[in-house]
């Protein structure tokens, strides 16, 4: 199996509500990174956190990372139609390129 | 502007052909990815280089060839080995740094159809 798994897998909730997704990790990391992915395009790069890092803030997204249980969760507060997209984590093992989770599918109904 | 760009984005090939995707950035970065989406799937490696004249295999290299001539450059080959090629391409660029990845910069994809 991949070394990130995302949960779950898809998600659908009304907009202005919170979603949460979540990532686990075999492996010890250098950084754990999240990116979003809209429909037939490329990733964006959202957030990293590195190993040492237990909580990082930009804008409305929250990340949390837990290396004793190798996990990390990816909180986007206030959904709005537009974060509509498939959001992915990826960590950095230290192979000197990044491991991709399979992704949550988030839909925000307006 | 500074970016990477992938062409073409459709592709279409016919069984036994030999195609190559483009991948360029003038972004200065010193390391390239290829990576591998089938749909609903997340993305796999297929090779990545640090530098000019350099690359590795990454998880499912077998079947694809790269170069890297020019820092700005990377492209793909799908050869007729790979079996299963259509899927969606991604190319990626990012700086280098020592004991850690960066974030990675993403172009735009090519979608590739074995007709």
């Amino acid at each position: 199996s991949q070394q990130g798994e995302e949960d779950p897998q898809a998600l659908s909730i009304q907009e202005g509500e919170n979603a949460t997704m979540n990532c686990s990790y075999k492996t010890s990391i250098n950084n754990l990174q999240w990116y979003r992915q809209n429909s037939g395009r490329g990733l964006v790069h959202l957030i990293l956190i590195r190993s040492n890092e237990r909580e990082k803030h930009s804008g409305r997204l929250r990340v949390t990372l837990d290396t004793s249980k190798k996990s990390s969760s990816l909180l986007i507060t206030a959904s709005r139609a537009a974060d509509t997209a498939s959001y992915f984590c990826a960590t950095d093992t230290g192979r000197r390129a990044l491991t991709f989770g399979s992704g949550t599918r988030l839909q925000v109904q307006p | 502007d500074g970016g990477i760009t992938q062409s073409p984005k459709y592709l279409f090939r016919k069984e036994g052909q030999n195609v190559t995707l483009s991948c360029e950035q003038n972004l200065n970065h010193d390391a390239m990815y290829w990576y591998r989406q089938d749909p609903g799937q997340g993305l796999r490696l297929i090779y990545y280089s640090q530098i000019v004249n350099d690359f590795q295999k990454g998880d499912i290299a077998e079947g694809y060839s790269v170069s890297r001539e020019k820092k700005e450059s990377f492209p793909l080959t799908v050869t007729s080995a790979q079996k299963n090629p259509t899927a969606f391409y991604l190319c990626a660029s990012a700086p280098l740094q020592f004991g850690y990845s960066n974030e990675q910069f993403f172009g735009p994809g090519t979608r590739l159809t074995v007709l």
